[in-house]
């Protein structure tokens, strides 16, 4: 079954730096990826995501890659802010199956 | 206001006990799925259900149990069988077919001593 890889498990930038979550998948399958953040004692949050007909997607502040050859797709967030601060978590699926496997999740801290 | 709620948002019990966390949406969804989340790792998937009166089982459905009668309500009941059942358990929805996307609610975290 798929398998994902995050890294790293904790990253922690000054604001206005940016911000890069990398994860790795296995199952060569998978065609949908999205990203999602987590607020302390929240329910994860939906902030992007891409499908494998596309190599790149952007929405303001952040970013989504994917390379499909290499098995790997990157989070970037750009002038970072505190408010940015939580965990990230990546995850992948294989259309018709709706089943999402997650990464182990990136907790990012944005220093004021 | 749309959205998934999931009450109530502690829950404490004793071992021993079976217990049911309740999990509603009104996005008219049709797929609904139970997730553990412990700390320092991802989602795990514990049951998913894509439409009424039908669901399967996900990675770690032992000790667990649903029912999906209606198409806004999917209970979780964690059982005396679970070995260690104190988490975090989030409930999400997506619309289905193509629509992958899953929103989550607020998640109850469950303790159980």
């Amino acid at each position: 079954g798929e398998n994902v890889e995050q890294h790293p498990s904790t990253l922690s930038v000054q604001e206005g730096d940016s911000a890069v979550i990398k994860c790795t998948y296995s199952d060569s399958a998978s065609n949908y990826f999205p990203w999602y953040k987590q607020e302390l004692g929240k329910g994860p949050q939906l902030i992007i995501d891409i499908r494998s007909n596309v190599g790149e997607k952007k929405d303001q502040r952040i970013a989504v890659t994917l390379n499909k050859t290499a098995k790997h797709f990157s989070l970037h967030i750009t002038e970072t802010q505190p408010e940015d601060s939580a965990v990230y978590f990546c995850a992948a699926s294989v259309e018709g199956f709706q089943k999402l496997v997650f990464g182990t999740g990136t907790r990012l801290l944005v220093s004021p | 206001d749309g959205g998934i709620t999931q009450s109530p948002k502690y829950l404490f019990r004793k071992e021993g006990q079976n217990v049911t966390l309740s999990c509603e949406q009104n996005l008219n969804h049709d797929a609904m799925y139970w997730y553990r989340q412990d700390p320092g790792q991802g989602l795990r998937l514990i049951y998913y259900s894509q439409i009424v009166n039908d669901f399967q089982k996900g990675d770690i459905a032992e000790g667990y149990s649903v029912s999906r009668e209606k198409k806004e309500s999917f209970p979780l009941t964690v059982t005396s069988a679970q070995k260690n059942p104190t988490a975090f358990y989030l409930c999400a929805s997506s619309r289905g077919g193509t629509g992958y996307e899953q929103y989550f609610g607020p998640g109850t975290r469950l303790t159980v001593t």
